[in-house]
């Protein structure tokens, strides 16, 4: 049963371009959450995804979007990069219907902003 | 605004040791999560602690939530080097939704 997964696991961008960061959910997860971490610091929430439908955002600018397929994976694009958007991307994924919502994370992206 | 405190934020011991980590968070959750990452990895689920008074143990890793003092635990016992890595301590927002992290432990341990 693969778990959570990524890709790509690395990415260097320059200022000013665009990304866009993929996941898949552990299998029979239907909802799928991002999470930024920076450099020594604790992952930071930025939206989760249910029903192809942003449920619920953190304190991220507009530049952070993301969308989910029917088939429960997910994009999250990133505009303009600045320096300080580099981090690990974190995925995880959860099952509505589980009782204590538990979240299962991948493996992270790696983004380096030049 | 929820915040989750976690200390020490640093922490070297020797082999052999004892030593406890603190979560306190600042609204009600009858949940709580500890999670374990390796330099440049992602985060591995250590325990769910679902309700006041729970107490898991695994290993040298005991943790413990009391859910009206809103403070959980992790009690490290005779520490080994595979324990070295960052632990965090996580809960839900109201929403239930989005989890809130402290800012981690990063332990060290030295033979």
């Amino acid at each position: 049963d693969a778990g959570v997964t990524q890709s790509p696991t690395h990415l260097i961008k320059t200022r000013g371009q665009q990304v866009t960061l993929r996941c898949s959910p552990k299998s029979g997860h239907d909802t799928v959450s991002w999470y930024q971490q920076a450099l020594g610091q604790g992952p930071q929430f930025i939206f989760q995804y249910y029903e192809e439908e942003e449920r619920q955002r953190g304190n991220f600018p507009d530049r952070f979007s993301g969308h989910q397929f029917p088939n429960y994976s997910s994009e999250l694009n990133v505009n303009a990069l600045l320096l300080g958007d580099s981090a690990l991307y974190l995925c995880a994924s959860s099952y509505s219907g589980a009782k204590y919502n538990e979240q299962f994370f991948g493996p992270g992206t790696r983004l380096t902003v030049l | 605004e929820l915040k989750v405190e976690q200390n020490p934020l640093f922490l070297s011991m020797q082999e052999g040791k004892n030593y406890t980590i603190y979560c306190n968070y600042s609204t009600t959750s009858d949940r709580l999560y500890w999670y374990r990452q390796d330099p440049g990895k992602s985060l591995e689920s250590l325990f769910v602690l679902l309700s006041n008074g729970a107490v898991k143990q695994e290993g040298r890793l005991m943790a413990s939530l009391d859910t009206k003092a809103r403070l959980s635990t992790l009690h490290i016992t005779a520490a080994v080097h595979d324990l070295s890595a960052t632990y965090f301590c996580a809960v839900f927002t109201n929403s239930g939704y989005a989890l809130n992290f402290g800012k981690g432990t990063s332990l060290l341990v030295t033979p």
